[in-house]
């Protein structure tokens, strides 16, 4: 079956640091969404990436998704304390809106 | 313009029990996945209800059931609970059509005993 892999699981960084998660599919995907959930909290959409080589940005958040349409990264410049969380990808392979999550990487940033 | 709300917030249960859980969508939204999340991993997702028919399954044993009524809102029913079922269960909503995006529920935390 399909599987969305996620790395790192956790991610230390000082405030004012970057910090990127990879996220890796075993099928090609028609689309990836990202999400992230604060601690105690629920998924909360950020963006969805639907083009092949497609890069989107919001303020400091980059997310791009692979030419082959099977991996998909989020990079975030500067990092702030409000940015503690664990970032989601979630990937639809198939016609329904069906998605695969990853397991997600943690992101505690020191201040 | 309320979100998703979902019922009960905390739940717990003994083994072999029956449980249901509930879901109301955002509004103009008529498109509810239901998803399981461990302690730690992502969501997983059981099942997807449009038009009051379930739409997509994932891998989940048939212990797992649901609905979706007129009015768009959903159930969840778990029957013979097992340790195993011990986690987080989120609604999530969307309009119809592919990708949209999801917007989740609070979640509802059930502990099986």
């Amino acid at each position: 079956g399909q599987q969305v892999m996620q790395i790192p699981q956790y991610q230390h960084v000082q405030e004012g640091e970057d910090f990127t998660t990879y996220c890796n599919s075993s099928t090609t995907l028609s689309n990836i969404q990202w999400y992230k959930q604060r601690p105690g909290g629920h998924p909360v959409f950020l963006i969805q990436l639907v083009k092949s080589g497609e890069v989107k940005k919001q303020k400091r958040l980059t997310f791009q998704f692979g030419e082959a349409k099977k991996n998909s990264s989020l990079h975030i410049t500067a990092t702030q304390t409000t940015d503690v969380g664990t970032y989601f990808c979630a990937g639809r392979s198939d016609n329904f809106n069906k998605f695969y999550f990853g397991s997600g990487t943690k992101l505690n940033v020191k201040p | 313009d309320a979100g998703v709300t979902q019922s009960p917030t905390h739940l717990i249960k003994t083994r072999g029990q029956q449980v249901t859980l509930r879901c109301s969508p955002k509004s103009g939204h008529d498109t509810v996945s239901w998803y399981q999340q461990a302690l730690g991993q992502g969501p997983q997702f059981i099942f997807q209800y449009y038009e009051e028919e379930e739409r997509q399954r994932g891998n989940f044993p048939d212990r797992f059931s649901g609905h979706q009524f007129p009015n768009y809102s959903s159930e969840l029913n778990v029957n013979a609970l097992l340790l195993g079922d011990s986690a987080l269960y989120l609604c999530a909503s969307s309009r119809t059509g592919v990708g949209q995006p999801q917007h989740f529920g609070d979640g509802t935390r059930l502990s099986i005993l």
